[in-house]
């Protein structure tokens, strides 16, 4: 499985936006991109996922390079409740297309 | 629409001992998973179903038995408890679109297990 790599941490600022990043060198064409995130406590929750074109949403926007060997997930404007493991992952449209494979993700702290 | 939901919330559990895990989804998804998560690491696939009657290992089976009758429910069970299967686990569900493309997995509350 193509493997992602991510920062352990970040910290923003309420109100800013946060660019998190991704890198997934080994990303196959038939990989999408998927985020998840992990508030405290709780189960993860979906956020966005794309294959080749950005995607925007209610939550955030997803920034895929064009040789799509990295991505960037966007959060206009963070807020406290947004503080969270972020996870990047990559899941493939054929084969063994159920599995999702977490990795530690990116602890995201938001400043008031 | 309760999505996922699993039973209990919390258990500390003997060593030897075992109990099952419940996972119900109310959202007719064929797919269904159980995940581990150690304390700071990412969640690791137990075991995953990809419908009734159908059930497979994932990274981290041993110790753990699954089962799936229905199309709602994904029990997980543990026998022997030892230490290292204190943990919090996560049940997951989804569906797939036609052409095999996975769609969202939505997960449940989390059942917080200590083996002492």
């Amino acid at each position: 499985d193509a493997k992602t790599t991510q920062p352990n941490s970040m910290e923003s600022n309420e109100e800013e936006p946060v660019h998190l990043p991704c890198n997934h060198s080994t990303i196959s064409g038939t990989d999408y991109i998927h985020w998840y995130r992990q508030l405290p406590s709780q189960g993860p929750e979906y956020v966005i996922h794309g294959l080749t074109s950005n995607v925007n949403n209610r939550m955030a926007s997803l920034a895929i390079a064009e040789d799509r060997k990295s991505s960037t997930l966007i959060l206009h404007r963070a807020t406290l409740r947004d503080a969270a493991v972020y996870y990047c992952i990559l899941s493939s449209s054929g084969g063994s297309n159920y599995k999702l494979t977490f990795g530690k993700g990116t602890l995201l702290t938001v400043n008031p | 629409n309760a999505g996922v939901t699993q039973t209990p919330k919390f258990r500390i559990l003997k060593i030897g001992q075992s109990m099952t895990l419940q996972c119900a989804q109310d959202m007719n998804h064929n797919y269904m998973y159980w995940y581990r998560q150690d304390p700071g690491m990412g969640l690791k696939l137990i075991y995953y179903s990809v419908g009734a009657g159908i059930t497979d290992k994932g990274e981290v089976p041993n110790g753990y038995n699954v089962s799936r009758s229905t199309t709602e429910d994904f029990p997980l069970r543990l026998e022997l408890a030892a230490p290292s299967q204190t943990s919090v686990y996560f049940c997951a569900s989804s569906t797939t679109r036609t052409g095999g493309y996975q769609e969202t997995q939505y997960f449940g509350p989390g059942t917080r297990l200590l083996v002492l």
